[in-house]
């Protein structure tokens, strides 16, 4: 079975720090998807940025990083310099590349981030 | 940018009565999801659904629950006799071939049962 940890439940920083996301997870499979969702005070689900289990490449785009580190299982997630309309509670998930099956996504407990001005 | 529609946003139902939410995916998506996130809590996957037919479904997913793709562009949720704790956003969501492809969400049916 599937499970997604995000250790940290809640994260306060000052407007233009960077932040960065914990996740870790746990899969049988050796093929595998992650995705980071944002939802924002207004509810919506929000797709950020996916990454393949077989593409260890660590990408930055925009002012979003992140860092996925197969040995250990982990699949950060990094801000920087935030900005106040960054405050939402941030979401990682895995999918695994089952054929048979519909790619359910499994979300971790989710990470909220309040920005101060 | 195409989007996932859920109507409606809000709807509060009497314990015991059925209730349908319903989602337009996007147009040229073939793959569909039911999720629900409890008040606070995480999400939870619900049901997945391709080719007419369900593909996956959780342990949460039992006889209560069912969903139908009625035309070639709706896809419903039916909750038949609804309890205190089906209380829950429910989102829809749909995604394009690939499984690397991303999930795209609708923005969420509110349900209270009262």
């Amino acid at each position: 079975a599937q499970k997604v940890t995000q250790a940290q439940t809640e994260i306060s920083v000052v407007e233009k720090e960077d932040v960065t996301l914990d996740c870790v997870y746990e899969t049988r499979d050796t093929t595998y998807y992650l995705f980071w969702y944002k939802q924002p005070p207004s509810g919506e689900l929000v797709f950020l940025i996916r990454r393949n289990s077989f593409d260890e490449q660590n990408e930055i785009s925009g002012r979003y990083s992140w860092n996925f580190q197969k040995s250990t299982s982990s699949f950060n997630f990094t801000i920087t310099a935030s900005q106040v309309v960054d405050s939402a509670v941030y979401f990682c998930a895995l999918s695994e590349a089952k054929r048979a099956a519909g790619n359910k996504l499994t979300f971790g407990g989710g990470t909220r981030v309040l920005v101060k001005p | 940018e195409p989007e996932v529609t859920q109507t409606p946003s809000h709807q509060v139902t009497q314990m015991g009565q059925e209730v349908i939410l319903r989602c337009v995916p996007i147009s040229n998506h073939l793959y569909f999801y039911w999720y629900r996130q409890i008040l606070g809590q995480k999400v939870e996957f619900l049901v997945s659904f391709y080719n007419n037919e369900i593909s996956e479904k959780s342990e949460i997913f039992d006889d209560q629950f069912s969903v139908e793709r009625p035309d070639g562009s709706n896809f419903t949720l039916k909750i038949r006799s609804t309890k205190l704790e089906d209380s829950a956003m429910y989102f829809c969501a749909s995604r394009g071939s690939g499984g690397n492809q991303p999930q795209h969400f609708g923005d969420g049916t509110r349900l209270s049962i009262l």
